[in-house]
């Protein structure tokens, strides 16, 4: 079935550090394409989408670009704040009129002042 | 505009009970779905409704089960818990597709 792998590990960076989160998907159809942020003891937060290749969302300095060609949505941003800690996962919606979400284990980010 | 809600937050309950979790989505929002959190297996998905109707299931056993009422409430019932069920259960919801919004989750111990 579809799957999602995020790169492995916690990320620990430095405040005003570049972030970049490796997603890669796997997927029969075109799916639609999510990074959500959990802070901690909170449900989910869309931090951003893309429903069709080479569309980028992006959302409070975070981006990601839908990359058909090599099954990729790698988030990024420019320059993180310790407010930017948390874990985020990459997911994907299979097909249109199918709400199943399937996620990625997750990434921890912990930035330091 | 009010987000989504999940009551309770917290629950205790020992092995052989059974528990109801609710779930109230965005005003105007018709498909509720459903996904256990735990930090062996991640994010999984449950099973998702729509205009009261069961739409989606996923690999769970028979134990997990839901309801949406004709309001777009749903409730989702474990039975005969086990300790592995103990985990965060989050709920979503979408008009009428795609975008997922989520509630804070509701934090599930089975002792």
């Amino acid at each position: 079935g579809d799957s999602v792998t995020q790169m492995e590990g916690p990320v620990t960076l430095s405040e005003e550090a570049f972030l970049t989160i490796n997603c890669t998907y796997t997927a029969t159809g075109y799916p639609s394409l999510f990074w959500y942020v959990q802070y901690p003891g909170e449900g989910l937060q869309l931090l951003l989408k893309a429903t069709k290749a080479d569309d980028k969302g992006s959302n409070k300095g975070f981006e990601a670009t839908y990359r058909k060609e090599t099954t990729s949505f790698h988030l990024e941003k420019g320059s993180v704040q310790v407010s930017d800690s948390a874990v985020y996962f990459c997911a994907l919606s299979e097909t249109r009129g199918n709400n199943r979400l399937a996620f990625g284990k997750g990434n921890q980010v912990v930035v330091i002042p | 505009k009010a987000g989504v809600t999940q009551t309770p937050r917290y629950l205790i309950k020992t092995r052989g009970q059974q528990v109801t979790l609710s779930c109230s989505p965005i005003s105007g929002h018709r498909s509720v779905s459903w996904y256990q959190q735990t930090p062996g297996q991640g994010l999984q998905f449950l099973f998702e409704y729509f205009s009261e109707t069961q739409r989606n299931k996923g690999n769970f056993p028979g134990r997990f089960s839901g309801r949406q009422f004709s309001n777009s409430r749903s409730e989702m019932n474990v039975s005969t818990l086990e300790l592995g069920d103990s985990a965060l259960y989050l709920c979503a919801s979408s008009f009428p597709e795609e975008t997922q919004y989520f509630g804070p989750g509701t934090r599930l111990l089975v002792l």
